[in-house]
């Protein structure tokens, strides 16, 4: 079946270092791509999204890259900060074109930023 | 906090009770979604409404499981004869009709424990 996943279960990193995190789609058919944090006990809060017309987007610290070519997803946080300790996800949009919002989650990065 | 709130935060059952959540949407969205997360896995999506009306159910929500939005703003999910595999987070989002920025606004979710 159609599955967003992720290569690396586990990222460690240095405070102030960048972080990048990489995400695989299955379906080349989807459109819409978007990235979440996962903090402890909290439900995923939207970081970023990537239309597939468009192969990078950049927000605050945060930039999404997008390769239809070989379904491929990353998240790359600039000088990552111990505030950006939790799992990420990548989810593909499976319902847009219909107008609707029904994702497709990956099963997550975790991200520990150490000192 | 993104708006959208859901009650209880916890719940430890009996296997074979029922239980009820429930969800507050941001008020002016007309979408609602549940989805269901296991511990180090991504959400799953399980139904979704558009005001009152409940337009998609995924396979994963059994005749056990059921879910109303009787008046177009908050919703109830309702899962009857709880099995130790029901246990899990059961995430809420709301959306805007037509709303290009993504799902963006989940509540903190429920946690469902079966013993």
């Amino acid at each position: 079946g159609e599955s967003v996943g992720l290569h690396l279960p586990t990222l460690s990193v240095q405070e102030g270092d960048n972080s990048i995190i990489n995400c695989a789609y299955s379906n080349s058919a989807s459109d819409y791509f978007i990235w979440y944090k996962q903090e402890s006990g909290k439900g995923p809060q939207f970081i970023i999204d990537i239309r597939s017309n468009m192969d990078k987007r950049q927000g605050q610290r945060v930039t999404v890259l997008l390769n239809k070519t070989v379904k491929h997803l990353s998240l790359q946080i600039a000088a990552t900060q111990p505030g950006d300790s939790a799992v990420y996800f990548c989810a593909e949009n499976a319902g847009f074109s219909g107008g609707y919002n029904k994702l497709i989650f990956g099963a997550g990065t975790r991200l520990a930023v150490h000192p | 906090d993104t708006g959208v709130s859901q009650d209880p935060r916890h719940k430890i059952t009996k296997r074979g009770q029922n239980v009820t959540f429930r969800c507050d949407p941001i008020s002016e969205h007309n979408r609602l979604y549940w989805y269901r997360q296991t511990l180090g896995q991504g959400p799953e999506f399980l139904t979704y409404f558009q005001n009152e009306a409940q337009l998609e159910k995924s396979r994963l929500l059994s005749d056990r499981f059921s879910a109303e939005r009787p008046k177009g703003s908050f919703s109830t999910l309702e899962i009857q004869r709880t099995e130790q595999g029901d246990s899990a987070m059961y995430l809420c989002a709301s959306s805007l009709r037509d709303i290009e920025d993504g799902l963006g606004f989940f509540g903190p979710g429920t946690r469902l424990t079966v013993l």
